[in-house]
């Protein structure tokens, strides 16, 4: 099976800065990879489907970017409500796989 | 309101069985792959299965094959899970979600969880 891993598993960053979290794929996946944003003690929110295409409602400063192995998503200028922790999802193939996620902070 | 409803967690002894429902509203439930997702306590993400719109296809993950089967009754709008042999380590919250279906160069495919329910807590303990 292929293995999806975040990196890095925690950060901690200002209000304004620019916060990128990578994904990368075992295995190429083209571009069927999503991530999801999960507030504490709520339901995962889709941020981002196929790579890069924006969910409805989602902030333009959220974007997505990557294909076949290596992902990236970047908050362009972090919010203090971007506190969550960020999981991607690969959809290639069954199992769906979710990597580990990453913890974002306000520093 | 686009709406999943899950029910049917609870405690139950390793060995056992539950069957989890879901009940979705707001939207054509027949048109969508449904998932369920569920999510150890502290723990992250993990996908369990998907169905078809019409139930033809079913995917599992490796963990739960043979043990769970999930399933839909479209006329209800109603998506199912049902766990047997369940094992301590299938402690978890358990949400159901709906597939995003899109389209692309002509061609469309399905990805992604936009919808999720609340989830419904399964714990596996003696």
């Amino acid at each position: 099976d292929i293995q999806m891993t975040q990196s890095p598993s925690s950060l901690s960053a200002s209000v304004g800065d620019r916060v990128t979290i990578t994904c990368r794929a075992s295995q190429g996946i083209s571009n069927y990879l999503a991530w999801y944003q999960q507030k504490p003690g709520k339901v995962p929110k889709l941020l981002i489907y196929a790579a890069s295409t924006l969910q409805s409602g989602v902030p333009s400063r959220f974007s997505g970017s990557g294909s076949g192995t290596d992902f990236t998503l970047t908050i362009s200028s972090l919010q203090a409500e971007d506190v969550a922790t960020y999981y991607c999802q690969k959809y290639n193939s069954a199992p769906w796989t979710f990597g580990q996620g990453t913890k974002v902070e306000i520093k | 309101e686009v709406q999943l409803v899950e029910s049917g967690g609870g405690l139950v002894q390793p060995g056992g069985s539950l069957r989890l429902s879901c009940a979705a509203s707001g939207f054509t439930f027949s048109s969508y792959w449904m998932s369920w997702v569920r999510q150890a306590p502290g723990k992250g993400l993990e996908w369990v299965a998907n169905i078809k719109q019409d139930g033809s296809e079913k995917y599992y993950v490796d963990s739960v094959k043979g043990r769970f089967t999930i399933s839909r009754d479209n006329a209800k709008n109603s998506l199912y899970l049902q766990m047997n042999s369940l094992r301590a380590e299938d402690t978890a919250v358990y949400h159901c979600a709906r597939v995003v279906g899109y389209c692309s160069g002509g061609r469309c495919y399905v990805g992604g969880f936009d919808i999720w329910g609340q989830g419904t807590m399964v714990t596996v303990s003696s």
